[in-house]
């Protein structure tokens, strides 16, 4: 398995409250990505990172915030929870442009949020 | 509508039968179409990649891209209990994101 690794695997949070989720990895890839996964919608893009300090917006942006301080590190921070972001947060890893060419996606086991 | 359309199931099939699953999609411009497994609880994982059209098998597994019709299937065939799990398709083109399917949630009866 690649090594990645989030944390927490579980919250329960009340609306309001900031929230922070952690991915970490051991892989020295360079491309890092937040998703979101809710029945019927699949996987959606949060944000996603190509390097240090370089994050882009993906299709469900709002209400989410992003920081890559160093290559293994992704955060991913509600700065004030809402019942919609109920979810299961994926993290996943990449060694090359997503969609540029063969790019294969590593997940991590999820967290599973509950904002009440 | 949603670019890419996949069943959610669930589909239920006993032991041995042949799978076949399904997404349909409406950007002609994807040229990378990935089927990924995802078992309960756990991150997907990477199954079959295809670039473009054609056909790919892999062991018990074939993944066909149609692009004309934009259409793409996987197929199990001698499908196992192990096999259960919820497949997603994702497709995307350069410098773009992927765009996933809702994923099909499978069953194989012992």
């Amino acid at each position: 398995d690649a090594g990645i690794t989030q944390s927490p695997r579980h919250k329960v949070t009340e609306t309001g409250t900031p929230v922070t989720l952690r991915c970490h990895q051991t892989e020295n890839h360079r491309y890092m990505y937040w998703y979101r996964q809710d029945p019927g919608h699949g996987l959606r893009l949060i944000h996603y990172s190509y390097g240090v300090k370089d994050t882009d917006k993906g299709e469900v942006s709002d209400g989410y915030s992003v920081s890559r301080s160093k290559t293994e590190d992704f955060l991913l921070t509600l700065e004030s929870a809402t019942s919609s972001q109920t979810s299961v947060y994926f993290c996943a890893i990449s060694e090359s442009q997503l969609a540029a060419s063969y790019n294969e996606q590593f997940f991590g086991p999820g967290t599973r949020l509950t904002v009440l | 509508q949603k670019e890419v359309e996949q069943d959610p199931g669930p589909l239920s099939v006993p032991e041995g039968a042949i799978v076949s699953l399904n997404c349909t999609y409406s950007n002609s411009a994807f040229q990378y179409f990935m089927w990924y497994r995802q078992y309960s609880r756990k991150g997907p994982e990477l199954l079959m990649y295809t670039y473009s059209s054609g056909n790919k098998e892999d062991g018990r597994f074939t993944a066909q891209v149609d692009k004309s019709s934009k259409y793409i299937s996987l197929f199990i065939r001698d499908s196992q209990p192990s096999d259960s799990a919820t497949y997603l398709c994702a497709m995307g083109r350069s410098n773009y994101q992927l765009i996933w399917g809702a994923g099909t949630k499978l069953i194989i009866k012992p």
